[in-house]
């Protein structure tokens, strides 16, 4: 079955919008990361976040690791926040740390 | 900038062929992975080094795949006799040892076969 599952699968914004990104995932997955990867596919680290609440900027992200989610929110959103946003698990049972993948969140942010 | 590099950035070869992609992780760590991107999907994993030694390798990479780390620093992939199939893009990305999770991927190499 599926081990980390993102929605909305796509997103459509005005600039200055805020958005919430959510990512489950199943309990075989652990140490959740939020990655960006821009037009050009180059894939940007945003946040390493097992649990808790982090911040960076207008982004944030928590994640609640006993009910197997994240979220990802952003705020006062920016034509440059549009790409694709994946969320990524360790694998539980490897220990090589390999990241297992959501389909990702395609966001759009419009002018 | 001392990031994860890849070369070639783009390759576009003939079915059949032969292509070898490198990827030079940033400097002092030991950990690189190789993980494949088709349209639409999330990465994949393909194949892990804990610095020369190739530990897993993922069901994803069949024969014609092999991948190198020769002096536990850069890594090479090698796709032998291509198929339309294998057009994706390939992402390495490093990370430092044990407690450190958090993965740099590098740029990726966009593959297309024709």
């Amino acid at each position: 079955g599926i081990q980390v599952e993102q929605s909305p699968p796509d997103l459509i914004l005005q600039e200055g919008a805020n958005s919430t990104l959510r990512c489950n995932f199943s309990d075989s997955v652990n140490n959740l990361q939020w990655f960006h990867q821009n037009p050009w596919g180059q894939l940007i680290n945003l946040f390493y976040i097992p649990s808790g609440t982090k911040q960076n900027g207008r982004l944030s992200a928590t994640t609640v690791a006993t009910e197997r989610y994240s979220l990802l929110y952003i705020s006062s959103s920016q034509t440059t926040d549009s790409g694709v946003y994946f969320c990524a698990g360790r694998h539980g049972s490897s220990n090589t740390g390999k990241l297992i993948f959501g389909q990702g969140t395609t966001l759009q942010v419009k002018p | 900038d001392t990031g994860v590099s890849q070369d070639p950035r783009h390759k576009i070869t003939k079915r059949g062929q032969n292509v070898t992609f490198r990827c030079d992780p940033i400097s002092e760590h030991n950990r690189l992975y190789w993980y494949r991107q088709t349209l639409g999907q999330g990465p994949e994993f393909l194949t892990y080094f804990q610095n020369e030694a190739q530990l897993e390798k993922s069901r994803l990479l069949s024969d014609r795949f092999s991948a190198e780390r020769p002096k536990g620093s850069f890594s090479t992939l090698e796709i032998q006799r291509t198929e339309q199939g294998d057009s994706a893009m390939y992402l390495c990305a490093s990370r430092p040892g044990t407690t450190q999770e958090t993965q740099y991927f590098g740029p990726g190499t966009r593959l297309l076969v024709l």
